[in-house]
């Protein structure tokens, strides 16, 4: 059963774009929300994270939208650049700090 | 000065064997992970390691042990090594189990012939 759902799978943005990655999760027990972005031969590496008790969280180009009543959240990057090109995971977790991970997105950002 | 290292980064072996990955954080966290990244990008974790005690322990085969010397090494030995075994293996640390940011090592890609 996976409890974290990622979508899409892959994206295709044009540089100045916005990204757009989705996750669902089934968990109301999951109390931190953190996306990571991995590059090609590296570890993943946090890029931000929210708590269920804020509904939006932003760090430069990235911001999470969380919507606990739909049990959703998002990673939206704006001015998408070439060097976001990646994979990011969204991840979920509860007591214990075990991460659950969605499957991925493959982001490509064309110059 | 790399905060969570692995040993080695590439490991090739055939079916049957038995072989270790080594994992060490300067950090000077508690709490140490490993999870498996299979051919499709899919992470999964495998073990957490709290003060040298295992605390979660997901459903892997026991083939797989993790062996922690002290607080800032976690090892992954597995034994009779199987096809579906290859994959990419992250140890990840984090300050303690209430602490949420974990920090991944560069991976051990995992091969089995």
């Amino acid at each position: 059963q996976q409890q974290v759902k990622q979508s899409p799978q892959s994206l295709i943005v044009q540089k100045g774009g916005i990204s757009i990655i989705n996750c669902a999760y089934e968990n109301t027990a999951f109390d931190y929300f953190p996306w990571y972005q991995q590059f090609p031969g590296k570890g993943p590496a946090l890029l931000i994270a929210i708590r269920p008790d804020v509904s939006e969280k932003k760090e430069g180009r990235f911001t999470i939208s969380f919507n606990k009543s739909a049990k959703q959240f998002s990673l939206h990057i704006m001015d998408s650049q070439p060097g976001d090109s990646a994979t990011y995971f969204c991840a979920a977790s509860n007591a214990g700090n075990m991460l659950t991970f969605g499957g991925g997105t493959r982001l490509m950002v064309k110059p | 000065d790399t905060a969570v290292s692995q040993t080695p980064k590439y490991l090739v072996t055939q079916m049957g064997n038995d072989k270790s990955i080594k994992c060490e954080q300067n950090l000077g966290h508690d709490t140490m992970y490993w999870y498996k990244q299979d051919s499709k990008k899919f992470l999964k974790i495998m073990f957490s390691y709290n003060n040298k005690e295992l605390i979660i322990n997901e459903t892997v085969p026991n083939r797989f042990s993790p062996k922690s010397p002290d607080k800032a090494h976690l090892n992954l030995h597995i034994n009779s090594l199987e096809l579906g075994d290859s994959a990419v293996y992250f140890c990840a640390s984090s300050q303690s189990m209430d602490t949420d940011t974990q920090y991944f090592g560069p991976g051990t890609r995992l091969t089995v012939l």
